[in-house]
């Protein structure tokens, strides 16, 4: 069964680096999101993708965030110079689109920031 | 912004019983409605959805209902086993509404399924 796919599984940088996540969306999917979840606290959204561009994005994802689709199979989560508040799991997902407009996640990169 | 509730953060049944996990929302935009179950170190697996043209989809084991009038839905597990045990997320979009299709999730709720 297709599955999204996330690198790495844990990141622990310092505060100040840039952080690269990576996605590997399912394969006929045109739809891609970021999710994190802070420990503790729900799910939230950060930024939505399609058509390569943003759709929307959250109050959360500011200029130090950015998302890219490199190439026709990688989704990736730049953030450029890390906070100790960004520290969370961050989530990938992808849909088709379809009515049935079901996100299937990823299995998630806890970034940690010292 | 508390757009949508799971206003019950933990629930215990036993094995073989019915499990019903309840979850508010307040956007009357929302016109689809996800349940997503998670384990530890693991991302969300879509379990269930429902549409707003509906009021009951069932899957097996698992049914969601929806009651728009009420900006309420549940999910019943029925009969509970003890590898359901997970906290399960509600979550909702307004994909038709506008929205770009991005989820806004509860705050997840603790099922305990004993042996």
């Amino acid at each position: 069964e297709p599955e999204v796919t996330q690198t790495p599984s844990h990141q622990v940088t310092q505060m100040g680096q840039e952080v690269i996540l990576r996605c590997v969306p399912i394969s006929n999917h045109l739809y891609f999101y970021w999710y994190r979840q802070i420990l503790g606290q729900k799910v939230e959204f950060l930024v939505s993708f399609y058509n390569n561009e943003i759709s929307e994005k959250s109050e959360i994802f500011d200029d130090q965030f950015s998302v890219e689709r490199p190439d026709g199979s990688n989704f990736t989560l730049k953030i450029r110079s890390t906070k100790l508040e960004d520290s969370a799991m961050y989530f990938c997902a992808s849909s088709d689109g379809s009515f049935a407009d079901t996100q299937y996640f990823g299995p998630g990169t806890r970034l940690t920031v010292l | 912004d508390q757009q949508v509730k799971q206003n019950s953060p933990s629930l215990s049944v036993q094995e073989g019983r019915i499990s019903i996990l309840n979850c508010d929302y307040t956007n009357s935009m929302f016109d689809y409605f996800l349940w997503y179950k998670k384990y530890p170190a693991e991302g969300p697996t879509f379990l269930i959805s429902i549409s707003s043209i509906k009021d009951k989809n069932e899957d097996g084991r698992f049914t969601v209902f929806l009651n728009k009038s009420a900006k309420h839905l549940s999910l019943h597990i029925v009969p509970s086993q003890p590898g359901d045990s997970a906290v399960y997320f509600c979550a909702a979009s307004g994909f038709r509404s506008g929205n770009t299709g991005k989820l806004i999730f509860g705050q997840g709720t603790t099922l305990q399924v004993k042996p």
